[in-house]
């Protein structure tokens, strides 16, 4: 079984839409979990971080279930400009991560 | 600012030829890392240094150096190149090797090997 896991997609979703993903990771020692954003082609970029609480910054909400180990990215109203590959990232130690494969997403008009 | 910046952008070797990968920041962040992206495959620790003077191995160090040059300069070695080494490899910085920081990409250096 693999660290982290992400359903590969791709989900092609229309604009506006709600599309929700899920991460699930094996390691219950992790404190750390983020969400980063990843351009065909570019270096993957923090999109958020992820709360026990859970934590929302716009039109993303992210949440932590500690008990199931997993967390999960919801975007509302999806804009074309969301079209990209979402990953995981669940730390292993202070300077280890583990970075799930990618969810990629396209948002069509 | 430039950030992370990350020299070659593009680079072909042939079998057994080496060649250092160049990552550079202006961020005055202490810890740095490389890592390695494959496709179907999330990125890949292949060694990191939490602060200037230390490196450390990370997931998938065989076949790499890495040299910590000084707080801005982290390079990475390839001695004698693999066609397995084909990938594409991204420097990150991080303020502070606490877990919750986020780490800040470099563009990224496409590697292949023949």
């Amino acid at each position: 079984r693999k660290e982290v896991e992400q359903d590969p997609g791709p989900f092609n979703v229309p604009e506006g839409a709600t599309v929700a993903f899920n991460c699930t990771y094996s390691n219950s020692a992790s404190q750390s979990f983020f969400w980063y954003r990843q351009d065909c082609r570019k270096e993957p970029k923090l999109l958020m971080s992820v709360y026990s609480s859970g934590n929302e910054d716009g039109r993303f909400t992210a949440q932590l279930n500690r008990a199931s180990q997993y967390i999960s990215l919801l975007i509302r109203d999806s804009k074309l400009s969301d079209s990209a590959t979402y990953l995981c990232v669940v730390n292993k130690g202070t300077y280890k991560y583990i970075f799930g494969t990618g969810t990629r997403l396209k948002v069509l008009a | 600012n430039a950030g992370v910046t990350q020299t070659p952008k593009f680079q072909v070797l042939k079998t057994g030829q080496s060649m250092t990968l160049q990552c550079a920041q202006d961020m005055n962040h202490n810890s740095m890392y490389w890592y390695r992206q494959d496709p179907g495959m999330g990125l890949r620790l292949i060694y990191y240094s939490a602060s200037e003077g230390t490196t450390d191995k990370g997931e998938v160090p065989n076949g790499y150096n890495v040299s910590r040059l000084n707080k801005r300069e982290f390079s990475l070695r390839l001695e004698s190149a693999a066609p397995s080494q084909t990938s594409v490899y991204f420097c990150a910085t991080q303020l502070a090797g606490v877990s919750y920081n986020e780490q800040f990409f470099g563009p990224g250096t496409r590697l292949t090997v023949l």
